[in-house]
């Protein structure tokens, strides 16, 4: 089972360029998020969604985009990179609601120069 | 107001030595809570969660941990550390029927085993 898939594992850009990163899953969750990781500070969550179509807001949603368009996919957009969205992020989705476990990605490790 | 306190931000035992990673939280209803384990360069994996069924619950590979709701606590132990168990671990609340903006992590506990 592939569970939550993200692409790519790696990224480096320079400021200004966008991009956008991938997560799949497999398992047909409804709920999918997106995580920034940064050294001390944990998990901060930028966006997520309670299914297709519906997305909303997190800790730290400037700077990013979101779609669902279907229940499997939930790519997270870079607008216009900056030099503090140096992070690892991580995709993750779980079934009937927030309060059952999250499955995580491997994440993405991104670096904008 | 919620929270989520790891009381250890690094924790060193030797191989075969219990393990304690302490964690306590505050929250307005009765929270499902997790822990979930980190190893380098991968996502979180769950440990365990509790969900106010019984107070002791069993994780996958001996992980163990116990809620106190009087001492508000969610404390992660383990009898015998494994090289393997070298990690970051990270405590996390979510109050029941909320939206995901409502889940806090802890800041993690960075777990060494000494052989």
């Amino acid at each position: 089972n592939a569970g939550v898939t993200q692409t790519p594992k790696f990224q480096v850009l320079k400021t200004g360029q966008s991009m956008t990163l991938q997560c799949a899953q497999d398992m047909n969750h409804e709920y999918m998020s997106w995580y920034r990781q940064d050294p001390g500070m944990g998990l901060r969550l930028i966006h997520y969604s309670v299914g297709a179509g519906i997305t909303d807001q997190g800790e730290v949603p400037n700077g990013y985009n979101v779609s669902r368009s279907t229940t499997e996919d939930f790519p997270l957009r870079l607008l216009s990179a900056a030099p503090s969205q140096t992070s690892v992020y991580f995709c993750a989705s779980s079934s009937q609601g927030w309060e059952q476990p999250q499955h995580f990605g491997d994440g993405t490790r991104l670096s904008i120069l | 107001a919620q929270s989520v306190t790891q009381l250890d931000s690094h924790v060193s035992v030797s191989e075969g030595t219990p393990v304690l990673l302490r964690c306590n939280y505050s929250s307005s209803y009765s929270p499902s809570l997790f822990w979930y384990v980190q190893h380098p360069n991968k996502g979180l994996q769950l440990l365990l969660k509790y969900t106010s069924a019984a107070t002791l619950v069993k994780g996958i590979n001996g992980f163990e941990a116990e809620f106190k709701k009087s001492e508000t606590s969610f404390h992660l132990t383990k009898p015998s550390a494994h090289m393997s168990d070298a990690a970051e671990y990270f405590c996390v609340v979510s109050p029941r029927g909320s939206s995901a903006s409502k889940i806090i992590f802890g800041s993690g506990t960075r777990l060494s085993i000494r052989p």
